[in-house]
């Protein structure tokens, strides 16, 4: 298995409303991270989690709370977002030793912030 | 801090022509350097990287990168382009040891004309 999954592909959501973004791997890779990437820009990093530990966050607001419940599962819980929140959400994943230098992306989430 | 410039925003060429994707970056040491191809709502996939040794380092899909320390250069080519390569093209950059970024370029888009 060689695949980074992430569920849902497409969520459109309120500004009140709570959601949350899951991504999957079994590659046995420790760490992950998830990326922003808004139309026709290049990926943003958001947050790294290396050994299920937040290792990097990017100064981002407060309403993306990340969490790595076990090493093959990464989660982006999502509240109180703006329109400007609206991307595609990628995921990654690095095998331990490897850093940014092998990233394997998942599709992404495609976020509609209404 | 390193960077990365991709000059060209958007590139049409004819199916069966040429390509060359022009990447420049800015680092003080021997960086490694990577091309990833981005289809539209798709995650990213690696074509090929560079670490150290030979400089023309072969990819995946028939693309091929050279590395030029000389001009800060590392140009993404394929001799003979096909439909299916249309697609978002992102140059990066990893300083080496442990970090887990990447800095990406602004990406070029390539259109393919039948």
């Amino acid at each position: 298995d060689t695949e980074v999954t992430q569920t849902p592909k497409h969520l459109v959501m309120g500004m009140t409303n709570k959601k949350s973004l899951k991504c999957e791997q079994h590659m046995g890779h420790r760490a992950m991270y998830w990326y922003k990437q808004k139309a026709k820009k290049p990926p943003e990093l958001m947050f790294v989690y290396s050994y299920e530990k937040l290792s990097i966050n990017e100064s981002v607001p407060s309403r993306f709370s990340p969490e790595c419940p076990n090493s093959s599962l990464l989660n982006l819980h999502l509240h109180a977002l703006q329109p400007e929140d609206s991307a595609l959400y990628l995921c990654a994943s690095s095998k331990p030793g490897q850093w940014a230098r092998k990233l394997f992306f998942g599709s992404g989430t495609q976020l509609s912030v209404l | 801090a390193q960077s990365v410039t991709q000059p060209d925003i958007h590139i049409t060429v004819s199916e069966g022509a040429s390509l060359e994707l022009r990447c420049n970056y800015s680092y003080g040491a021997t960086p490694y350097l990577f091309w990833y191809v981005q289809s539209p709502g798709q995650g990213l996939q690696l074509l090929l990287k560079y670490f150290s040794g030979d400089t023309l380092v072969q990819g995946i899909k028939g693309f091929e990168a050279e590395f030029k320390r000389s001009q800060s250069s590392f140009n993404l080519r394929k001799p003979s382009v096909h439909w299916s390569d249309a697609a978002e093209y992102f140059c990066a950059v990893h300083s080496g040891g442990s970090n887990y970024k990447l800095t990406f370029g602004k990406g070029t888009l390539l259109t393919v004309n039948p």
